[in-house]
């Protein structure tokens, strides 16, 4: 099994650059995620979504854009890089809402705005 | 501010010694996991926890929810460099606050030396 898949794993761009870091996952969960990890903040949601067509705000929404068009992907767009967009982004998934089990998570993106 | 706690921040210990790592909320958690992350990579799933009072174990770790729900540890007996990495816990906040969010605590960084 593929799990979660994310897309590009390194990416370097300019301020005020546009850019989409796509998720994937074969399981059939319903529950998608976004974080973003920077040194000593561990790992704080951005968006997340409870399944197609539902999307809301985490703990750090703003600059970042998400839809869910499929049950499989969960893209998450940046409009407008700025250099405090600089992190290491995890998509994560899980069967459904709330305490349903554990969270899978992709490799991670690396994405450094300069 | 982070609605999940953990402490100490930071860890060395020499091979061999046990530890503990704490996590701690000031709201009640509907479910409590606990990663880990070696340097650079993804992260792995450990533990969930559930019901006040509930211990788990593998291998030699052990983590604990206490009676209230608002406070995890987690311990290692005998530690091994293999043991090191970020260890990170994250609480359902569903339903009981009627959010999906599943969030995590800052992150403890464990070195193990010889």
């Amino acid at each position: 099994n593929a799990g979660v898949t994310q897309t590009p794993k390194f990416q370097v761009l300019k301020t005020g650059q546009s850019m989409t870091l796509q998720c994937a996952q074969d399981m059939n969960h319903e529950y998608m995620s976004w974080y973003r990890q920077d040194p000593g903040m561990g790992l704080r949601l951005i968006h997340y979504s409870v399944g197609a067509g539902i999307t809301d705000q985490g703990e750090v929404p703003n600059g970042y854009n998400v839809s869910r068009s499929t049950t499989e992907d969960f893209p998450l767009r940046l409009l407008s890089a700025a250099p405090s967009q600089t992190s290491v982004y995890f998509c994560a998934s899980r069967f459904d809402r709330g305490n349903t089990g554990e969270l899978f998570f992709g490799e991670g993106s690396r994405l450094t705005v300069l | 501010s982070q609605e999940l706690e953990q402490s100490p921040q930071s860890l060395i210990v020499q091979e061999g010694k046990n530890l503990t790592i704490n996590c701690t909320s000031s709201k009640t958690l509907y479910g409590l996991y606990w990663y880990k992350q070696k340097y650079g990579e993804g992260l792995i799933f450990l533990m969930m926890l559930q019901k006040g009072g509930e211990e788990k174990s593998h291998e030699k770790i052990t983590a604990k929810l206490d009676e209230k729900k608002q406070q995890s540890s987690l311990h290692i007996t005998a530690s091994q460099p293999s043991h090191a990495g970020i260890y990170l816990c994250g609480a359902d906040m569903w339903p009981r606050y009627n959010t999906d969010k599943l969030i995590f605590g800052t992150g403890t960084r464990l070195q193990v030396f010889p």
